[in-house]
């Protein structure tokens, strides 16, 4: 079975700041992983994903993530945060043959003009 | 290209009552996914559909059921309504079922339960 840790609840940052937010996941077989954005009131968009390759991902609206097999990490960054980053952001993995997601608690970025 | 809809966008029950949640699926995509996100938490997998047959199935009571039909386009049902059944239901639908392709989330309907 797999599980994803996101370190970090909430995430407040003044605007045109970098972040990161952490993602953690634990599986016994090889997984693919996910990045998720949640506006408010609204469904998941996908930020970007990690199926194999270069282990820096780069996704929409200037994120970026990089996978991390000895830490089992896929940490997601920013340079410069806007605004409209303000959104619940989930980490998620599957199984590499399965299509189940299996999501984290989610991080509430939070950004402050 | 129409994007993946759901209906209702919002759904009061009451406690022991049965409700059925609807999936229209993004065009051309024949697997749809069924997610439960309760308040404060990650959405969890209930079950997936792919060509009308189910495909996987998470941690979930046999009173929530699904249906897929031939348009690809997709029921959820729960019977027996719990006051924890309260959360936003998400339906994501892809192109085939491989963990490879992106899933399309839609905009979910939220239900209450009392």
């Amino acid at each position: 079975a797999q599980s994803v840790t996101q370190l970090d609840s909430q995430v407040p940052v003044f605007e045109e700041a970098p972040v990161e937010l952490r993602c953690n996941y634990s599986s016994s077989v090889s997984v693919y992983l996910f990045w998720y954005v949640q506006y408010p009131n609204q469904g998941l968009q996908l930020l970007l994903k990690y199926l194999s390759g270069s282990t820096l991902v780069k996704g929409i609206n200037g994120f970026e993530a990089e996978f991390n097999k000895s830490q089992t990490s896929f940490h997601l960054r920013k340079p410069s945060v806007h605004i409209s980053d303000t959104a619940e952001y989930f980490c998620a993995v599957s199984e590499k043959g399965a299509q189940k997601l299996v999501f984290g608690q989610g991080t509430r970025l939070t950004i402050n003009p | 290209e129409t994007g993946v809809t759901q209906s209702p966008t919002h759904l009061i029950k009451t406690r022991g009552q049965q409700v059925t949640l609807r999936c229209s699926s993004q065009s051309g995509h024949n697997t749809v996914s069924w997610y439960q996100q309760a308040l404060g938490q990650g959405p969890q997998f209930i079950f997936q559909y792919y060509r009308e047959e189910e495909n996987g199935r998470g941690n979930f009571p046999p009173r929530f059921s699904g249906l897929q039909f031939p348009n690809y386009s997709s029921e959820l049902n729960v019977n027996a309504l719990e006051l924890d059944d309260s959360a936003l239901y998400l339906c994501a639908s892809s192109l085939e079922w491989a963990s490879t392709d992106t899933q399309y989330f839609g905009p979910g309907t939220r239900l209450t339960v009392l």
